[in-house]
């Protein structure tokens, strides 16, 4: 079945990038998905990548895609303490409307 | 983007008693819902797939008479949670999405069973 795997805490200071990574298994991933929770709340879509891209780029979000090794990243550029929260990364394949299967989620502390 | 909306927010109640929980699509309609739970420090898991006009498909290991899914409407998913225990206390989301691979969730409803 898929597995979908993160690292489970980053911690960078006020200004520095944020790089999370995840990795994947299912090779029929066609959509590769990030996103924001902040505590007790649901989750924030902030981007998402088709799994003929290698890059994309949304403000102060960069994302990765490394096909052949599966690996995807965020990179945060000139994180703020606003950016702290747990980091999910999902995937789905393009096989109808399908949930999401999510990885274990990043937990980003951005120290001032 | 779409937005999704559930409620209530917060739910506490009794051993015993059902509890029912509602996801909304506010601007787009959705044929498809998703549930799922989400523990403590833990990910999000699917508990079911719910399909507007027929019955839901629940994930293995899944009680689909414990939880409960009506997709009545175009716009509104329900699940009930039957019986409640206090294991079944738990962080419930619910998405939903008006493309094949855009899913916007739902802020979550916090249940606690005392």
């Amino acid at each position: 079945g898929e597995d979908v795997e993160q690292s489970l805490f980053l911690s960078v200071r006020e200004g520095d990038s944020s790089v999370i990574n995840c990795t994947y298994t299912d090779s029929s991933s066609t959509y590769l998905y990030w996103y924001k929770q902040e505590p007790g709340a649901g989750l924030q879509l902030l981007t998402y990548i088709f799994s003929n891209m290698d890059m994309k780029q949304d403000q102060r979000l960069t994302v990765l895609l490394n096909k052949k090794d599966k690996h995807l990243s965020l990179r945060i550029a000139d994180t703020q303490t606003g950016d702290s929260a747990i980091y999910f990364c999902a995937e789905k394949e393009d096989t109808g409307r399908r949930a999401l299967t999510f990885g274990s989620g990043t937990r980003l502390q951005v120290q001032p | 983007g779409a937005v999704v909306s559930q409620h209530p927010s917060w739910v506490i109640c009794k051993s015993g008693t059902s509890v029912k929980i509602e996801c909304r699509s506010l601007d787009f309609q959705a044929t498809t819902m998703f549930w799922y739970r989400q523990f403590p420090k833990q990910s999000l898991m699917l508990m079911a797939t719910s399909n507007e006009g027929s019955k839901a498909t629940y994930e293995q290991g899944v009680e689909k008479d414990k939880f409960l899914i009506n997709h009545a409407s175009l716009t509104l998913s329900t699940l009930t949670v039957t019986s409640a225990h206090p294991e079944d206390s738990s962080f419930y989301i619910c998405s939903a999405g008006d493309t094949s691979y855009e899913q916007y969730f739902g802020p979550g409803t916090r249940l606690t069973v005392t």
